[in-house]
């Protein structure tokens, strides 16, 4: 069975602060893994990434994957609070279907 | 203007009843997707439809009937609802079948609480 574990699963940290939040994965025929940002609502995409090693980068951002080691890390810098949110990593493996991980919930105090 | 967009966003009702929600995407894709977020906030997939072709049907009650009039609709219909069906579902698009190159977009998500 396809598996997605997110680590850690809450964090607290102050404004200006670098996070990283980890992704590993054990999937069938991996194909892309996704990193989303749920905030009150629906989640938003933030990246795609199906090569390992090339880093993807938007703002503060940033997130690159190892297909040797099946993980993915994706990185903030100087956070904001309006980072908190809960960060989803998903794996589209053999099937038609994103496997989600449990999520990180985030939150940056001022 | 909303590209995937759910009716309605809150729905509160009583066990036993039936109801549906309803997504529609504006972004031309040809998948649709139901996701089931559970109070743990974990993202759990139920179904999806390709042009119109049921292509994920992941193991939910048979209560729960997926129907796609078009491929920019994705209904979705609970019968005797149970108090474990309280979650918020989301609705999802995506350009083509799932294939690696593919970004899924959600919409608001519908909060259900069966009481």
């Amino acid at each position: 069975e396809d598996k997605v574990v997110q680590s850690p699963l809450s964090l607290v940290v102050h404004e200006g602060d670098t996070v990283t939040l980890n992704c590993s994965y054990e999937v069938t025929n991996f194909r892309s893994l996704l990193w989303y940002k749920q905030e009150k609502k629906a989640p938003t995409f933030l990246f795609m990434l199906t090569s390992s090693g090339i880093e993807k980068k938007s703002g503060r951002l940033s997130s690159i994957l190892d297909k040797k080691e099946l993980f993915s890390i994706l990185n903030i810098t100087a956070t904001q609070t309006g980072d908190s949110a809960i960060y989803l990593c998903a794996v589209l493996g053999s099937g038609y279907a994103l496997n989600f991980g449990k999520g990180t919930s985030l939150l940056v105090t001022p | 203007d909303t590209a995937v967009s759910q009716t309605p966003k809150y729905l509160v009702t009583q066990m036993g009843n039936d109801k549906s929600i309803k997504c529609e995407q504006n972004l031309g894709h040809d998948t649709m997707y139901w996701y089931k977020q559970d109070s743990k906030k974990f993202l759990k997939i139920m179904f999806s439809y390709n042009n119109k072709e049921l292509i994920i049907n992941e193991t939910v009650p048979n209560r729960f009937s997926p129907k796609s009039p078009d491929k920019a609709h994705l209904n979705l219909h609970i019968n005797s609802l149970e108090l474990g069906d309280s979650a918020v579902y989301f609705c999802a698009s995506s350009r083509a079948r799932p294939n690696g190159g593919e970004t899924q977009y959600f919409g608001p998500g519908t909060r259900l609480l069966v009481l």
